[in-house]
């Protein structure tokens, strides 16, 4: 079956980076799209961009295009998201989700909780 | 960026009672290729989301059939026949139609 098992919680001071990652299993890598979407604590969800692994395509949304980087590792089935110059407002859990062949968002990740605080 | 508001932001119903939620959307999200990208997701409490609906009106697998979406163009509706403890949450509208992909703010559905 699809698993995304993500990496574990994070602890950053402000003005940092945090790299999270998302590993795949149960299904060819290649053949969906994979996003990443955040939740700050209490609030809604925040569509942050979409990779494409196939076409080695990503593209992010226009608020986080200048801080974030999306990466894929086709030989680990892995999909990376790293945030930098962090600030309280980034204190999110952070999802991936994966299409399928209907529509958006099919499959979810348990997500990583990453706190910013000094 | 297509707005979509939610409506009610909370939802308390009675057990075994019918509730309701609607959203709309600031843009018709009817694609060119004809789809409409339209999805409803539940949030269980300490969860992460899960999709019910795709497409306006297409159940995901697993999903009761109690769970019904309807609607077209900016107005969409997310039907509860009965509602039963487990369905307490939080439930979100998307729309995939247009860049970028955009989600209601949330209802919060909780028992009387």
């Amino acid at each position: 079956q699809v698993q995304l098992v993500q990496s574990g919680a994070e602890v950053k001071k402000p003005g940092a980076s945090v790299k999270i990652s998302c590993k795949t299993s149960g299904y060819t890598f290649t053949s969906y799209f994979m996003h990443w979407v955040r939740q700050a604590p209490g609030q809604g969800l925040e569509w942050m961009g979409i990779v494409n692994p196939s076409a080695d395509v990503i593209e992010y949304a226009q608020k986080f295009r200048d801080r974030v980087t999306m990466t894929m590792d086709t030989s680990t089935r892995t999909v990376h998201m790293e945030l930098s110059s962090l600030r309280s407002e980034d204190t999110a859990v952070y999802y991936c989700t994966r299409d399928d062949k209907n529509s958006w968002f099919a499959f979810w990740g348990q997500g990583t909780l990453v706190t910013v605080s000094s | 960026d297509v707005v979509m508001t939610q409506s009610p932001l909370s939802l308390p119903v009675t057990l075994g009672q019918p509730a309701s939620i609607s959203c709309r959307s600031s843009h018709s999200l009817v694609h060119s290729d004809g789809n409409t990208y339209f999805n409803w997701f539940q949030q269980r409490p300490g969860q992460s989301p899960r999709r019910l609906i795709y497409k306006v009106s297409n159940r995901d697998s697993g999903v009761p059939d109690r769970f019904s979406g309807s609607g077209s163009g900016t107005d969409f509706t997310l039907k509860i026949s009965r509602v039963e403890a487990e369905d307490i949450g939080v439930y979100y509208c998307m729309q995939g139609t247009h860049w970028p992909y955009t989600f209601g703010q949330g209802t919060k559905l909780e028992i009387k």
